[in-house]
């Protein structure tokens, strides 16, 4: 099956700094989404990004789906962008069905 | 509703009992999944549905593992006679159509298996 890697594995980061994480994937893919869980587990939605780029405020993520890399971008970073930040897959299609295949998360600490 | 429900929000249970935990997706989602994340790991995906039918039932880890979806709707997710490596926290997940759309995930369930 498809097979999803993210680097780096741990982050630290001084509060301000900026940093960029990313996702490779071993096939070609219909849909990818970054998450962020927080501290508490809940997993949040940063974007469904199959192709292109994005920005969300202080992120953005661009995925060369040709490519197969995904990269999230975290600029002047804070204490509460902490916490595990997932990519996850998800293909049709050769015996697959919609169901997300996850990295194993980047975990990031942004000290203050 | 507003986003996924799932209930209870954590629970403990003697070993060899069985656990029933539920999942109340976001209205109109067609597309339900069920995950598990050991304390520390990635997501482990268990099973899916579309509607009240589950095409992909491949991760479920062994047959003390069902799960059922009535009305498209409230899906459960049941584990008979728990072992303690079955403590972890089960997430639940929804989307509008299943194949190319943004999932969306509830708070999950902590289960403790003492």
């Amino acid at each position: 099956g498809i097979q999803v890697e993210q680097s780096p594995p741990d982050l630290i980061l001084q509060e301000g700094a900026n940093s960029t994480l990313r996702c490779n994937f071993s096939d070609s893919v219909n849909n990818l989404q970054w998450f962020h869980q927080n501290p508490w587990g809940q997993l949040i939605n940063l974007f469904y990004i199959p192709s292109g780029t994005k920005q969300n405020g202080r992120l953005s993520a661009t995925t060369v789906a040709t490519e197969r890399y995904s990269l999230l971008y975290i600029s002047s970073s804070q204490t509460t962008d902490s916490g595990v930040y997932f990519c996850a897959v998800e293909r049709w299609g050769s015996g697959n069905t919609g169901k997300l295949i996850f990295g194993q998360g980047t975990t990031l600490q942004v000290k203050p | 509703g507003a986003g996924v429900s799932q209930s209870p929000s954590n629970k403990v249970t003697e070993k060899g009992k069985d656990v029933e935990l539920r999942c109340d997706p976001i209205s109109g989602h067609t597309a339900l999944y069920w995950y598990r994340q050991s304390l520390g790991q990635g997501l482990e995906f268990l099973i899916y549905f579309q509607g009240n039918s589950a095409p992909d039932k491949s991760g479920l880890p062994s047959d003390r593992f069902s799960a059922e979806r009535t009305g498209g709707s409230v899906s459960t997710l049941t584990i008979q006679r728990t072992q303690q490596e079955d403590s972890a926290v089960y997430l639940c997940a929804s989307s509008l159509v299943g194949s190319n759309t943004e999932a969306f995930f509830g708070q999950g369930t902590r289960l403790t298996v003492v």
